[in-house]
């Protein structure tokens, strides 16, 4: 299995709502990243948990919360967004979070706030 | 932080060659090439990890400069499959991975 599962595909959702955004992956990846992708731009780190624990936040405002309940799965919180939100977040993870092996990617949740 | 990429587009019609490159001010710790379709997941291309090194596979091929500061992707004899944004990407201290500017790359017939 060389997947990652990201639901839902899309998302939409009010500036007062709370919503989860689910990730997961059964390759024993211990390296799991959250980013964000905007239209025509490239995907932006948001976070990234190694070894279950959050090793990089990339400054993000805090209406997004990462969770890693365990090594296989990876959330993303959702509280009070703002329109300018609205974008494709995508889950990718590796080996070991060491930078010299390749990123695999889920095919991403469209998320549009209104 | 962001590597950066030229051209910022390309127009290439079946059976021509493309160039892509990406650049840094700062040594890379390493440099992957992914393809991104639109609407889909970025696609994971290649790794080059040493100065001076070169890869390949098909008509897809890569090198990295000896002072791993600059990297590029080769096309040659493109398909129309080949069409998508490229991204070179690096993580320069480990598991922070940052993606660079991106290269629309569209192929016609």
């Amino acid at each position: 299995d060389t997947e990652v599962t990201q639901t839902p595909k899309h998302l939409v959702m009010g500036m007062t709502n709370k919503k989860s955004l689910k990730c997961e992956q059964h390759m024993g990846h211990r390296a799991m990243y959250w980013y964000k992708q905007k239209a025509k731009k490239p995907p932006e780190l948001m976070f990234v948990y190694s070894y279950e624990k959050l090793s990089i936040n990339e400054s993000v405002p805090s209406r997004f919360s990462p969770e890693c309940p365990n090594s296989s799965l990876l959330n993303l919180h959702l509280h009070a967004l703002q329109p300018e939100d609205s974008a494709l977040y995508l889950c990718a993870s590796s080996q070991d979070g060491t930078g010299i092996e390749k990123l695999f990617f889920g095919s991403g949740t469209q998320l549009s706030v209104l | 932080q962001q590597p950066v990429q030229s051209p910022q587009a390309v127009i290439l019609r079946e059976g021509e060659d493309a160039v892509i490159n990406c650049s840094s001010s700062k040594a890379l710790y390493s440099v992957h090439w992914y393809r991104q379709k639109h609407g889909e997941a970025p696609v994971f291309l290649m790794i080059l990890l040493k100065g001076g090194e070169q890869k390949g596979h098909d008509k897809i091929s890569a090198s990295f400069n000896e002072k791993k500061q600059q990297s590029s992707l080769y096309l040659t004899a493109s398909q129309l499959s080949y069409s998508g944004t490229y991204f070179c990407g690096t993580g320069y201290t480990g598991n922070q991975f940052y993606f660079g500017t991106g290269t629309s790359l569209t192929v016609i017939p």
